[in-house]
Order: structure tokens, then C-alpha cells, then sequence
């Protein structure tokens, strides 16, 4: 059980397109997901909060207009890269939060590698 | 402010020899601390959890870890290495005081077992 889904796994796009990325909880419903970007060798950071019908919630210094997210149902979360350019090549991770044993437990998807060319 | 350190960036270790992965933290509440693992280009994998109980949690693959209130650590250990647990290793940790909390995570360790 608990499991996350992310696609594309790769996405290969020309510098000022969108790029839109998927993240589904399989077999839980999450009110709350996350995503994390990470450079190669680096650790997780925290992009955003998102939130089963309502507005994200963005981490210091990441720009909410630039990675739009929407969590319009109970396992699907999207974050869409708009107009993006080459330093937003990344590894893009998401996260759904369930509750289990007494706390609440992140279940990660399997990432999406970025580049923009 | 939560914090997770991991003071080493690569452990190596012989294959079939003990490991240890160190992860200090620092959180104003209760510590819910976590291990994972990454493989390349891969999602984290979990390994093991502290919420409360033993000082000693076991988790999968022959993984444990031990809970450290007064030297605010959670070290990764396994009596017997594989080849295959190469990989990248997270330390993180949730203030458990609260439920919204935020999973912040250590700069990860790069563990290379060799044959």
C-alpha cells in the first residue's frame, strides 16, 4: 500500500514552454502533498505545500507564479513549470501525506528529471 | 527551528562489515526522525521511523537506528553490509508537536559498500 506515482518520469522541453508534472496517490487519498526539487547530489528542498482545494502554500524565495500547483482532488497534485528555462533542470519529487501508526507518515513518488534545452 | 545534520558526506564500508550512517537534529518539540534511501534518479525510499517507544527501531532491509535524546541523534546502522545498499541516505525530522510540521531533511550521505 501507500503508494505514489509521478509521470512523466522524464521531460525534455525547449527553454520558454510549460512543462507539466503529475503526482497520484494509488491507493490512499491525500489532502496534503508536497514537492521537492533536488539538485544532483543535494538534499530535498521544500518547494510547496499543497492542499486538497485550496491554495499552496510556497516556501521562501520560490516563486508561485513560476511553479503553479493544483491538488484538485484527493490523490492528484500537479505542478506545472511555466515558461521555463534552463536553470530549472532538476529532479522534481512529490510526497503525499497519510496518516499511519500514529503520526503522519510521506510516501514519495518515484521523481521526474526535468531538462529544459 | 528544525534542523537535521549528516556530518559525513560518503561512509565506506566493506562489504559484509557493520555500517554506521550519523544523523544529529535539532527540533524545539518532540522528534519524529525518519530514514530513507535513494537510489539514482529515483524517489526516497522508506526505510524506518521514531515516533516514540524503544530507543531501537528496526526497518526494512536489515536496517536500524537508534533514538539518542541526549546526544540529539539517530544513527543508521546495519551489522552486515551488501554491495547493494549503495545508495544515498536522508536523515529527516518532523516536529511531532505539531501535525502540520515540515519534513526537513539532512544533506543526505553517500554510502559505498565495496566487494
Amino acid at each position: 500500500g501507500a503508494v505514489v506515482s509521478q509521470h512523466p518520469s522524464r521531460v525534455i522541453c525547449k527553454s520558454g514552454t510549460s512543462v507539466k508534472i503529475e503526482c497520484r496517490s494509488l491507493d490512499f487519498q491525500a489532502t496534503t502533498m508536497f514537492w521537492y526539487r533536488q539538485f544532483p547530489k543535494q538534499s530535498l528542498m521544500l518547494m510547496a505545500t499543497s492542499n486538497e482545494g485550496s491554495k499552496a502554500t510556497y516556501e521562501q524565495g520560490v516563486e508561485k507564479d513560476k511553479f503553479l500547483i493544483n491538488h484538485a482532488s484527493l490523490t492528484l497534485s500537479t505542478l506545472t513549470v511555466t515558461s521555463a528555462h534552463p536553470e530549472d533542470s532538476s529532479f522534481y519529487i512529490c510526497s503525499a501525506r497519510q496518516w499511519a501508526g500514529g503520526a503522519y507518515e510521506q510516501y514519495f513518488g518515484p521523481g521526474t528529471r526535468l531538462t529544459v534545452t | 527551528a528544525q534542523s537535521v545534520a549528516q556530518p559525513e558526506d560518503q561512509v565506506n564500508v566493506a562489504e559484509g562489515n557493520p555500517l554506521t550512517v550519523k544523523c544529529t537534529y535539532s527540533v524545539s518539540g518532540n522528534p519524529y526522525l525518519f530514514w530513507y534511501v535513494q537510489y539514482p534518479n529515483r524517489g526516497l525510499q522508506f526505510l524506518l521511523k521514531y515516533i516514540t517507544g524503544d530507543n531501537l527501531v528496526k526497518g526494512s532491509y536489515g536496517f536500524e537506528a537508534e533514538f539518542n535524546k541526549s546526544q540529539t541523534s539517530f544513527h543508521l546502522k546495519k551489522p552486515s553490509a551488501l554491495v547493494s545498499d549503495s545508495a544515498l541516505y536522508f536523515c529527516a525530522v518532523r516536529d511531532g508537536s505539531s501535525n502540520t510540521g515540515k519534513l526537513i531533511f539532512g544533506q543526505g550521505t553517500t554510502l559505498q559498500v565495496k566487494p
